[in-house]
């Protein structure tokens, strides 16, 4: 099984939208959890961590229910800059493990 | 300061020839890491190290090695490569806990025919 997993999607939807992409995970010990974002033939970047407690950054929400082991990210008001892929990411000790991604293209 | 970098950024190879990525960084962050990307695959751990002098096996470390000798440089080498091993290869660094980001290098493009 593998420790995480994601919708790839891809998500094609009109400006203006709200978008939302889920991701679980295999490990309960897993510690940490984040979204990256990834342009395409970029390296990943740090979108946001997701906190326990659920939190938010401009028009963007991160929620992470542990016991479901369930991580999700809501875009509102979706930019043309958003179109990119999205990587769940979990930390387990010392290692990092990536969802395959979740494609969005936001279209005008 | 130039964050990660990563030499070469595209590099092919024929079938059972060796070569050294290199990887440094100039952020004095204790963990550094290698990753592949692969299409359908998502990234995937393949040596890390959590300061000079140690390294550890990630999912994947199988026709690879790495040593870290300073806090800076983390190289990975490709003992005898094959054609599985072409792929997108990302160097990633991290300071302090899991809870902290990552910062990734542009990455190598490598082919092996």
């Amino acid at each position: 099984r593998k420790e995480v997993e994601q919708d790839p999607g891809p998500f094609n939807v009109p400006e203006g939208a709200t978008v939302a992409f889920n991701c679980t995970y295999s490990n309960s010990a897993s510690q940490s959890f984040f979204w990256y974002r990834q342009d395409c033939r970029k390296e990943p970047k740090l979108l946001m961590s997701v906190y326990s407690s659920g939190n938010e950054d401009g028009r963007f929400t991160a929620q992470l229910n542990r016991a479901s082991q369930y991580i999700s990210l809501l875009i509102r008001d979706s930019k043309l800059s958003d179109s990119a892929t999205y990587l769940c990411v979990v930390n387990t000790g010392n290692q990092f493990y990536f969802g395959t991604g979740t494609s969005l293209t936001v279209i005008p | 300061n130039a964050g990660v970098t990563q030499t070469p950024k595209f590099q092919v190879l024929k079938t059972g020839q060796s070569m050294t990525l290199q990887c440094a960084q100039d952020m004095n962050h204790e963990y550094m890491s290698w990753y592949r990307q692969d299409p359908g695959m998502g990234l995937r751990l393949i040596h890390y190290s959590v300061g000079a002098g140690i390294t550890d096996q990630g999912e994947v470390p199988n026709g690879y090695n790495v040593s870290r000798s300073t806090t800076e440089d983390f190289p990975l080498r490709l003992l005898s490569a094959a054609p599985s091993q072409t792929s997108v290869y990302f160097c990633a660094t991290l300071t302090g806990s899991g809870y902290n980001e990552q910062f990734f290098g542009p990455g190598t493009r490598l082919t092996v025919l």
